[in-house]
């Protein structure tokens, strides 16, 4: 299986402030085949079910705001928030989807400092 | 726009099953598969299996398989989990969530999600 491993575990940003969350594959999620990562991440609130954010490692899903980006690629991601809101405090996940068993990430807990 | 429905939470005793459903609503039933995840207290999200919502074709991780079933009911556009021989640590949150690529050949992310069923094991 591919082990997803999130950092930090959680991170207090001031609002308009930059948030930067990591994400490592124990193995390349990379197909050279179709020169794509096949990663996604998600945003999950208190009491919600996750809301995917971003595709393709980098592909930002549609009505998703700009602040919120995907870069990296083979074995490590990186998802960066430009300027925080207050509605972005959340807990967020990466996923790989390169081979089965799809696996997540820990989660990285982001909070208003 | 896109809805999934899923049942409402259940409490069940530990060696016995558990079923929860998902109802599809604002898209073509058959053209995306159907995944279920389970998050449990304090746990990282954990997928479990999908189904091929066309012809009914599932796939399931090694860590449920024999426990598992995923079905669903076409005419209705209903998705069902069923998980056998529930102990303490089945105690999750379970969602279902559509395949958003809608390829049928292999899984990707998954877009959107049902609400969660809370699925309590407990004697």
């Amino acid at each position: 299986d591919i082990v997803m491993t999130q950092s930090p575990d959680s991170l207090a940003v001031s609002l308009g402030e930059r948030a930067t969350i990591n994400c490592k594959s124990s193995q390349s999620v990379f197909y050279s085949s179709t020169n794509k990562n096949y990663l996604a991440w998600y945003q999950q609130k208190p009491r919600q079910p996750p809301k995917l954010l971003i595709y393709w490692a980098s592909t930002r899903e549609s009505g998703v705001p700009d602040r919120f980006s995907g870069s990296g690629s083979g074995t490590g991601f990186t998802l960066t928030i430009s300027s925080l809101q207050a509605e972005d405090v959340a807990v967020y996940y990466c996923q790989q989807y390169y081979s089965s068993p799809l696996t997540f990430g820990g989660g990285t807990k982001v909070e208003i400092k | 726009q896109v809805l999934l429905v899923q049942s409402g939470a259940d409490v069940k005793k530990p060696g016995a099953s558990v079923s929860v459903s998902c109802k599809a609503s604002g898209y073509t039933f058959t053209n995306h598969a159907m995944h279920w995840a389970r998050q449990a207290p304090g746990q990282r999200l954990e997928w479990m299996g999908w189904i091929n919502t066309g012809n009914g074709k599932t796939g399931y991780s090694q860590k449920f398989q024999g426990r598992i079933t995923i079905t669903r009911d076409t005419s209705a556009n209903i998705v069902y989990m069923e998980l056998s021989s529930l102990r303490s640590e089945d105690t999750a949150v379970y969602y279902c969530a559509r395949d958003d690529f809608g390829d049928y050949t292999r899984p990707y992310w998954f877009d959107p999600w049902g609400q969660g069923t809370l699925v309590t094991v407990s004697s």
